[in-house]
């Protein structure tokens, strides 16, 4: 069965660095998402990614985030700069089409931010 | 900003019993509505969905029922089984904004007892 995957697991690094967490969305599907879920709270949405540009994103998502698909198959997140309260799981998902459209996100098994 | 509200934070109950999962949304424009079940240390998995056309959506052991004038969707799950047990997450989105964004509520975590 396809899944989207996500690498790594567990990133641990110190406050300040730049981080990317890397997925690979299931092939045949059009839209990429992050939602990140900080311990004991609820799933965010963070940024949804069409025809290789951001479809809508929130308002946690600021300068210090970005995504970018550099191969037709990854799907990237990049944090700069770090701060401790970005210690998060952060999942990937990817649908076939936009999720209002009767069609669901699959998401990765996520991969957890601990910033230190 | 809690759109969508799930206001039990767990559930318990006995294995072939029903488990009834409550949720509900302030905003008027939400018209797909989905269930995700997670389990620690994965991603949520998608559970059953329903679109605003309709008020029932069933799923073998899963149903879920959609109320628009209360706003309120719940979802059943009869009988219930002790791999059941898991955090259970409500999800809204709309179809005005292109469909791009899903918002989850807090997530209810439901224990079968065996």
């Amino acid at each position: 069965e396809p899944e989207v995957t996500q690498t790594p697991s567990h990133q641990v690094t110190q406050m300040g660095q730049e981080v990317i967490l890397r997925c690979v969305p299931i092939s045949n599907h059009l839209y990429f998402y992050w939602y990140r879920q900080i311990l004991g709270q609820k799933v965010e949405f963070l940024v949804s990614f069409y025809n290789n540009e951001i479809s809508e994103k929130s308002e946690i998502f600021d300068d210090q985030f970005s995504v970018e698909r550099p191969d037709g198959s990854n799907f990237t997140l990049k944090i700069r700069s770090t701060k401790l309260e970005d210690s998060a799981m952060y999942f990937c998902a990817s649908s076939e089409s936009g999720t209002a459209m009767n069609t669901e996100a699959f998401f990765g098994q996520g991969t957890r931010l601990t910033v230190v | 900003d809690q759109q969508v509200k799930q206001n039990s934070p767990s559930l318990s109950v006995q294995e072939g019993r029903i488990s009834i999962l409550n949720c509900d949304y302030t905003n008027s424009m939400f018209d797909y509505f989905l269930w995700y079940k997670k389990y620690p240390a994965e991603g949520p998995t998608f559970l059953i969905s329903i679109s605003s056309i309709k008020d029932k959506n069933e799923d073998g052991r899963f149903t879920v029922f959609l109320n628009k004038s209360a706003k309120h969707l719940s979802l059943h799950i009869v009988p219930s089984q002790p791999g059941d047990s898991a955090v259970y997450f409500c999800a809204a989105s709309s179809s005005q904004t292109g469909g791009f964004k899903t918002i989850f509520g807090a997530g209810t975590r439901l224990f079968v007892k065996a």
